[in-house]
């Protein structure tokens, strides 16, 4: 079945910091990409909508500054938590969507995201 | 925006007894509602998801109802097995490849 990887895994930075976290089709082609983020014991919140070759479409409440999304290409998304702080501290998680053939979203195992 | 309810948030099982998970959504154009599991420290997992053509879907011990009338859509699991501990979310779209609305989540806990 498709596959989606995230990486990295797990990371723990101090406040202040930027952090990329990528989100690799690895293999099929995604002509979007989802980032969410999961609070310890709750659902799973869409941030933004992340389609090859444009500008992120940001959920409301969600500080397109603070998290930039890009989309440079068919298989990979990044997202850059810009000058983290402990209230940033999430679990993030991607999915990936190909339009061909109607395929479900495929989502990766997720990234912990810990800020001292 | 469109808004899922999902319940229980909590279900201890009997291994062997069946568990039914329930969700309501608010969208009328809602049309694709998928079902994940997801373990500790991992990512969702699909287990099922079903159209708002179909009405039921089975896969092995897994179905899935939809009452688009009522708009609520339901997973039942049945012959539980330990392994089937997890937590358990409903979602709802207007089509595969657009935002999921996620529900509340189930934790499930099937006891030996």
């Amino acid at each position: 079945g498709a596959v989606v990887s995230q990486h990295p895994s797990w990371v723990i930075c101090k406040s202040g910091t930027s952090v990329k976290i990528e989100c690799r089709s690895l293999d099929f082609q995604a002509t979007t990409m989802f980032w969410y983020r999961q609070f310890p014991k709750q659902s799973l919140m869409l941030m933004a909508t992340s389609n090859e070759g444009s500008k992120a479409t940001y959920e409301q409440g969600v500080e397109k500054d603070k998290f930039l999304i890009n989309h440079a290409s068919l298989t990979l998304s990044t997202l850059t938590v810009t000058s983290a702080h402990p209230e940033d501290s999430s679990f993030y998680i991607c999915s990936a969507y190909r339009a061909q053939g109607n395929q479900p979203q495929h989502f990766g195992d997720g990234t912990r995201l810990s800020i001292l | 925006g469109e808004n899922v309810e999902q319940h229980p948030s909590t279900l201890s099982v009997q291994e062997g007894d069946s568990a039914v998970i329930k969700c309501t959504y608010s969208d009328s154009a809602s049309n694709y509602f998928p079902w994940y599991k997801q373990e500790l420290g991992k990512g969702p997992q699909l287990i099922i998801d079903i159209r708002s053509n179909v009405g039921e879907k089975k896969d092995q011990r897994i179905a899935v109802t939809l009452n688009k009338t009522a708009k609520h859509f339901s997973l039942h699991i049945t012959e539980t097995q330990p392994e089937d501990s997890a937590v358990y979310f409903c979602a709802a779209s207007r089509a595969a490849g657009n935002k999921l609305t996620f529900g509340g989540g189930t934790r499930v806990l099937v006891k030996p």
